[in-house]
């Protein structure tokens, strides 16, 4: 398998502009997670899936800011318009939740995130 | 909520030698696990180790080792024989097993000098 593939890996935009970041997790978890890492705050949680539904949206910082997972295979992060304070690494990350049956680990699996920056 | 606090924000080590990195966690609950995952400059997150909340034995992988409190709510790594590529960020995570919610610390950066 692949692991987990997000994309673009790096995005450069200006301020205003609608930012779209795509994630693949790996076939068979049917947990996701967005993940933002700045070097202020560190890895923030802002939203997790299981089975494709938004299960806590509580780290989505504000309306700019929307998680979509249509389907098992396909997550997107959108951030409309963007900021300049939203420059950071975004990460995402899946894995084997408990309702996936076989063995629950907890381990989740990271992609190699999408570093976004806001002029 | 829960929250997980690393108090060391770096680290260093000379290589061959052992290094621990401290964590310590609050939680209402009983049913968790705990996690370090590593993070090196190449920004790629790996999980180094985990531990289940209600096995009392002490986690092992290879160089790497846990020391977990429950009653202290504290869970720190112990890096044997350092190595140049243990150099990255480390972070300690907590996952309430009920919710699959995972909340990391800041982290603690390792620099392994040679």
């Amino acid at each position: 398998d692949a692991g987990v593939i997000q994309s673009p890996r790096h995005e450069v935009t200006e301020m205003g502009q609608e930012v779209t970041l795509r994630c693949k997790p790996i076939s068979g978890h049917n947990s996701l997670f967005w993940y933002r890492q700045t070097m202020m705050r560190g890895l923030e949680l802002l939203i997790y899936f299981n089975n494709n539904v938004p299960i806590d949206d509580s780290g989505m910082p504000e309306d700019r800011f929307s998680a979509k997972m249509p389907n098992a295979s396909f997550s997107t992060l959108k951030i409309q318009p963007s900021e300049p304070r939203d420059s950071a690494v975004y990460f995402c990350a899946g894995g084997q939740g408990a309702l996936a049956g076989g063995p629950h680990t907890g381990e989740l699996f990271f992609g190699e995130g999408s570093r976004l920056t806001v002029l | 909520a829960q929250t997980v606090t690393q108090s060391q924000p770096e680290m260093s080590v000379q290589e061959a030698e052992t290094v621990t990195l401290s964590c310590t966690y609050d939680t209402s609950e009983s049913n968790y696990y705990l996690f370090w995952y590593k993070q090196p400059p190449s920004r790629q997150m790996i999980l180094v180790i985990r531990q289940e909340a209600y096995k009392q034995q002490n986690a092992t992988e290879n160089r790497f080792s846990v020391n977990f409190q429950k009653a202290a709510k504290s869970f720190s790594l112990k890096i044997s024989d350092s190595q140049l590529g243990d150099t990255a960020m480390y972070f300690c995570a907590f996952m309430n097993r009920l919710s699959e919610k995972l909340v990391f610390g800041k982290g603690t950066k390792l620099t392994v000098n040679p």
